[in-house]
């Protein structure tokens, strides 16, 4: 199976701020990487697919980079409604495993 | 509009069967994988297996295998995810998604189904 990690595991920012979350994988998955938002209580959100593809409906503020084993979230001027859980998942390869999260707060 | 709906919070006992649906609207049901994903609480997010509604063909994560069993009943596009001999591990919410064609990204969620595993 393909394991994948997210740091850091948690950050504190401020409104305004951007920040960036960086997710690995255990062996190469192409662009198979997909980022979610899951805010409490609800189902999570997909933001980016493909790696770098905004998803229809998500603010261009967030945006996904890398191939291979590494990959990047970035939000540039983080809102109040950015803060939330992120959660990387790879599509490439069965079990689809998702990353650890990482909890952004103020 | 694409919806996900599913069936409502469920009780169960260790080592009975929960069986959780998944009613689709507003697409037409065969042309998309679902896959399930559960979250047992304050914990992150776990891929269990997806189901083509076309075929029903199925892919399980190993951890899962024997254990779960995703169906569909396309003439009411309705998907079902059963999970037998529960334990108190199974505790957790469940969700369906509808993916991406392209690269298997869920795109549209349910609102997530509550399974309490207790004795």
């Amino acid at each position: 199976d393909i394991q994948m990690t997210q740091s850091p595991s948690s950050l504190s920012a401020s409104v305004g701020d951007s920040v960036t979350i960086t997710c690995g994988a255990t062996q190469s998955i192409n662009s198979y990487l997909n980022w979610y938002q899951q805010k409490p209580g609800k189902a999570p959100n997909l933001l980016i697919y493909a790696a770098s593809s905004l998803q229809s409906g998500v603010p261009s503020r967030f945006g996904g980079s890398g191939s291979g084993t590494d990959f990047t979230l970035t939000i540039s001027g983080l809102q109040p409604e950015d803060f939330a859980t992120y959660y990387c998942q790879q599509t490439y390869s069965a079990p689809f495993t998702f990353g650890p999260g990482t909890k952004v707060d103020i | 509009q694409v919806q996900l709906v599913q069936s409502g919070a469920e009780v169960k006992k260790p080592g009975a069967s929960v069986k959780v649906s998944c009613v689709a609207t507003g697409y037409t049901f065969t042309s998309y994988f679902i896959h399930w994903v559960r979250q047992a609480p304050g914990q992150g997010l776990e891929w269990m297996g997806w189901i083509n509604p076309n075929t029903g063909g199925t892919k399980y994560a190993q951890k899962f295998q024997g254990r779960v069993t995703m169906t569909r009943y396309t003439a009411i596009s309705t998907a079902y995810m059963e999970l037998s001999r529960l334990t108190s591990d199974d505790t957790a919410m469940y969700y369906c998604a509808r993916t991406i064609t392209a690269n298997q990204a869920s795109e549209f969620w349910g609102q997530g189904t509550l399974v309490t595993v207790s004795s």
